[in-house]
């Protein structure tokens, strides 16, 4: 089935530096969603994207969807040490999507 | 009422143990899903229901029988189960198609001993 590949697996910043995670696939995705799961917690979903080149911004957070609608990138501006969590793509055709492996983000305060 | 909730919220049984799993939402979406989450991995997709019928089982053993008695709730009976299947199992609801946000809900955290 189509896989998206997701990186990078762990990252770690000091409060106030900017993240980035990132969503691949060697197809062409019907559309892609973003969801972060707290530690101890359960996926939440953020957003979805679904047109070519789509850029949507929730406060701190910028999620992008790549012309050729293979890659999604999301990106927090100045963390805090609330956007600690797994952040999950989620992306494949509209019949079946599926996980990406996740990017765990810690924040030094 | 954007709420899925679960219970229970944690359960240890042995290998011959027979257990349910439940699940509920009342936001009015026809898809459910289970959903198995080991630790530091995404979740795994296992079932789908869509309309109360069963529309995907992802070759899940039948150790795992899921049941959808009508379009709020959502079970899933656990028998003979092995170690390896302990994990956090995740119950999600969405409108129609998983093209659509998903609702999760906390999770039951399964121990098999």
């Amino acid at each position: 089935g189509q896989q998206v590949m997701q990186i990078p697996q762990y990252q770690h910043v000091q409060e106030g530096e900017d993240f980035t995670t990132y969503c691949n696939s060697s197809t062409t995705l019907s559309n892609i969603q973003w969801y972060k799961q707290r530690p101890g917690g359960h996926p939440v979903f953020l957003i979805q994207l679904v047109k070519s080149g789509e850029v949507k911004k929730q406060k701190r957070l910028t999620f992008q969807f790549g012309e050729a609608k293979k890659n999604s990138s999301l990106h927090i501006t100045a963390t805090q040490t609330t956007d600690v969590g797994t952040y999950f793509c989620k992306g494949g055709s509209n019949y079946k999507l599926t996980f990406g492996k996740g990017t765990l983000l810690t924040v030094n305060p | 009422d954007t709420e899925v909730t679960q219970t229970p919220k944690h359960l240890v049984m042995g290998m011959t143990n027979k257990k349910s799993l439940k699940c509920e939402q009342h936001m009015g979406h026809r898809a459910m899903y289970w959903y198995k989450q080991k630790a530091k991995k995404p979740p795994e997709l296992m079932f789908v229901y869509s309309y109360e019928k069963l529309s995907i089982n992802e070759s899940v053993p039948s150790r795992f029988s899921p049941e959808c008695p009508n379009s709020s709730l959502l079970n899933l009976h656990l028998h003979a189960l092995q170690p390896e299947d302990s994990a956090l199992y995740l119950c999600a609801s969405s409108r129609l198609g998983q093209n659509n946000e998903q609702f999760f809900g906390p999770g039951t955290r399964l121990t098999v001993l």
